[in-house]
């Protein structure tokens, strides 16, 4: 089974500080994600990477980085938490190819900023 | 542009009573159509895909159909244990980036004993 972890289910920090959210995926799947889930708004894509050190924005960029140093792990980074990125951060993966292209995802990381 | 619209956005079902969501997609070349479900709190849950018009899936008391418009996830008998929401999602010839994927805004699921 692909198993995708995130570092924290529950994390609360103040305005202005620096976060960084980290997932780890053990199926050597070329792709990963990150998506922010809001009531309403569903899941939108924040950043994808298509391999090592390759990263290309989603459709929600702004204030937020990614970081990817090894296949298997996809960092987050808000530069500069703001209390309108207290959301649900989700981390999927999946294959590049040769296989349905279904994401997998992790258990959710519940941000809260102060 | 590329959209998912799904509907209701909420159902309430009494165990037993079968019925369908549906997901209705505007996109430029599907390659790909996919359910998951969602429980509170936590990430979604692959549960199919669906990749040309007349394909079906089924999956314990699940199926999904698949026409060139919109997609069906019929639950037939449903128990509790199938609340949750439940979420579709396209793929799509997006440039590039052909990995991505559009999610719908999801329906609440809730089935009373």
């Amino acid at each position: 089974d692909v198993k995708v972890t995130q570092s924290s289910r529950y994390l609360v920090k103040r305005t202005g500080e620096k976060v960084f959210l980290e997932c780890v995926q053990d199926m050597d799947h070329e792709n990963m994600f990150w998506y922010r889930q809001d009531p309403g708004l569903g899941l939108r894509l924040i950043y994808f990477s298509y391999d090592v050190k390759m990263k290309e924005k989603g459709d929600i960029p702004e204030g937020y980085s990614v970081s990817r140093e090894k296949k298997e792990r996809f960092s987050l980074i808000l530069e500069s938490a703001s209390t309108n990125q207290t959301s649900m951060y989700l981390c999927a993966s999946s294959l590049a190819a040769g296989g349905s292209y279904e994401q997998y995802f992790g258990p959710g990381t519940r941000l809260t900023v102060t | 542009e590329d959209q998912v619209t799904q509907s209701p956005e909420a159902l309430r079902l009494q165990e037993g009573e079968s019925s369908s969501l549906n997901c209705s997609y505007t996109v430029s070349g599907l390659r790909g159509l996919f359910w998951y479900r969602q429980d509170p709190g936590k990430g979604p849950e692959f549960l199919f895909t669906l990749y040309s018009a007349g394909e079906e899936k089924e999956k314990e008391r699940l199926k999904a159909t698949l026409t060139k418009k919109e997609s069906f996830l019929h639950i037939t008998a449903p128990k509790p244990e199938d609340s949750a929401t439940y979420l579709c999602a396209v793929r799509t010839n997006y440039g590039g980036a052909t990995n991505k994927l559009i999610f719908g805004t999801g329906t609440l699921l809730a089935v009373q004993p």
